[in-house]
């Protein structure tokens, strides 16, 4: 299985400021996601973090807010633009197709709270 | 994607087995199953997947019904750190394949 390691693990903002979350998976991987977790909540796909091009968002996300890079493919950022105490949430990036594998893994999350 | 329909919440006596069900009545025939659960405040883990067969892994036994609408989960011999959010998701195994989940069952297994 890959390894999926998440910086920072936890923060705590004030609103109007910008957070950039790092995923670092352990192997090279196909894909990469990240979802948003609300306080008891499922988790929401945001976006697909696509390797030297622009990420793919999904309805209700737009990249001004959720700006991603991916600039290996190994590695991805989240950043959160313009935090609001709405955005506070668990901020989890997730990969697929690592080592032939069809499954997909999740690091272990970067719980956001904004003041 | 097709949607799943899961109970809400479940409980389960430690040591007994945990079965839990899911209904994914329009499944294509390209979706496979996948199982994943989330123990508070971790991320996602996954526990099995499943086409058409049974599958049965360390952690758990997937039985997909012979028309695909429907499977059931089996942790054999639940223990209370298997006390989580459990997720039924069906999706089309490709290089763009992604994992859109639900709400899920949130099992309680007990004492």
């Amino acid at each position: 299985s890959a390894v999926i390691s998440q910086k920072p693990s936890r923060d705590i903002c004030q609103r109007g400021t910008s957070l950039t979350i790092q995923c670092q998976v352990d192997s090279q991987v196909t894909m990469m996601f990240w979802y948003r977790q609300q306080p008891g909540q499922s988790l929401t796909l945001i976006a697909t973090a696509n390797q030297g091009s622009e990420a793919t968002y999904e309805s209700g996300f737009v990249i001004d807010k959720f700006p991603i890079s991916r600039p290996n493919l190994t590695f991805s950022t989240l950043t959160v633009s313009n935090m609001s105490p709405e955005d506070s949430s668990i901020y989890l990036c997730s990969a697929f197709g690592g080592r032939g594998t069809d499954t997909q893994y999740f690091g272990p999350g970067t719980r956001l709270t904004v003041l | 994607d097709a949607k799943t329909t899961q109970p809400t919440s479940m409980d389960c006596a430690e040591g007994r087995a945990a079965n839990l069900p899911c209904n994914h009545s329009t499944i294509s025939g390209n979706e496979y199953v996948y199982w994943y659960r989330q123990i508070h405040s971790q991320g996602p883990q996954y526990i099995i997947h499943g086409l058409k067969n049974n599958e049965t892994n360390e952690m758990a036994s997937l039985i997909i019904t012979e028309d695909r609408k429907s499977s059931t989960l089996i942790l054999p011999h639940a223990t209370l750190r298997d006390t989580a959010v459990y997720y039924c998701i069906v999706r089309v195994v490709s290089n763009t394949g992604k994992l859109i989940f639900g709400q899920g069952t949130t099992l309680q297994v007990k004492p």
